[in-house]
């Protein structure tokens, strides 16, 4: 079974400060990873998607590296704002054992920016 | 845009009542999926539905059972709620299969609160 892990589970910064998320997964056989934002209270949405033949996606400030082999992604923001201030998590669709596209999601990194 | 909306946002039930919790989507979406989030655990599948009247069990099914009488329309069950139930409660859609670079589109979430 996928397992899907996320590191820190907190981190708190301070405004305009580049800043690194960690995920890694444990079964190297995916479809696509995301990365999903969740505001207090709030349903999650999608950030960034990386298929698996691809290694990196941006979008503004934001930039998704992946590597499949070593079960790895990172999630780079550069110049933090408050409004970054949000949970990320991580999710991985296998490609095998399911074609329903469910996912596995991390538990997430509790980001806090301050000004 | 895609949109999954959930009928309710915040609900209150008493132990051993029966809850609907219904969320719809509007983009012909062959895929629907119940999570629980509970802090600390992050988000668990307890049930998945890839057509109509189809239905998978998820991580934790245990108290729960679904629904999907029409595509647009998937409804989790609580047969009698109980305390340990409380939680938020997150729908979301996807294509059927789908594509590498296709995501789940979530709804806002229902907290359920059972007293």
């Amino acid at each position: 079974k996928q397992e899907v892990t996320q590191i820190p589970a907190a981190l708190s910064v301070p405004e305009g400060e580049n800043l690194v998320l960690n995920c890694s997964f444990t079964d190297s056989a995916i479809y696509n990873l995301q990365w999903f934002r969740q505001d207090p209270g709030k349903g999650l949405t999608s950030l960034l998607l990386i298929q698996s033949s691809q290694r990196e996606q941006t979008s503004g400030r934001l930039n998704a590296s992946l590597d499949k082999s070593s079960g790895r992604s990172t999630l780079y923001i550069a110049a933090s704002q408050p409004g970054d201030s949000a949970t990320y998590l991580c999710a991985v669709r296998p490609s095998r054992g399911s074609t329903l596209g469910r996912l596995y999601f991390g538990r997430g990194t509790q980001l806090t920016v301050w000004p | 845009d895609v949109k999954v909306t959930q009928s309710s946002r915040y609900l209150v039930k008493r132990t051993g009542e029966k809850v609907f919790l219904e969320c719809v989507q509007d983009m012909d979406h062959e895929n629907m999926f119940w999570y629980r989030q509970d802090p600390g655990l992050g988000l668990r599948l307890i049930y998945f539905s890839y057509d109509v009247k189809m239905k998978e069990k998820g991580d934790i099914p245990e108290g729960y059972s679904v629904s999907r009488e029409k595509k647009e329309r998937f409804s989790l069950i609580l047969e009698s709620a109980s305390t340990n139930q409380t939680s938020m409660y997150l729908c979301a859609s996807s294509l059927f299969g789908g594509r590498a670079r296709d995501t789940q589109y979530f709804g806002p979430g229902t907290r359920l609160t059972v007293l």
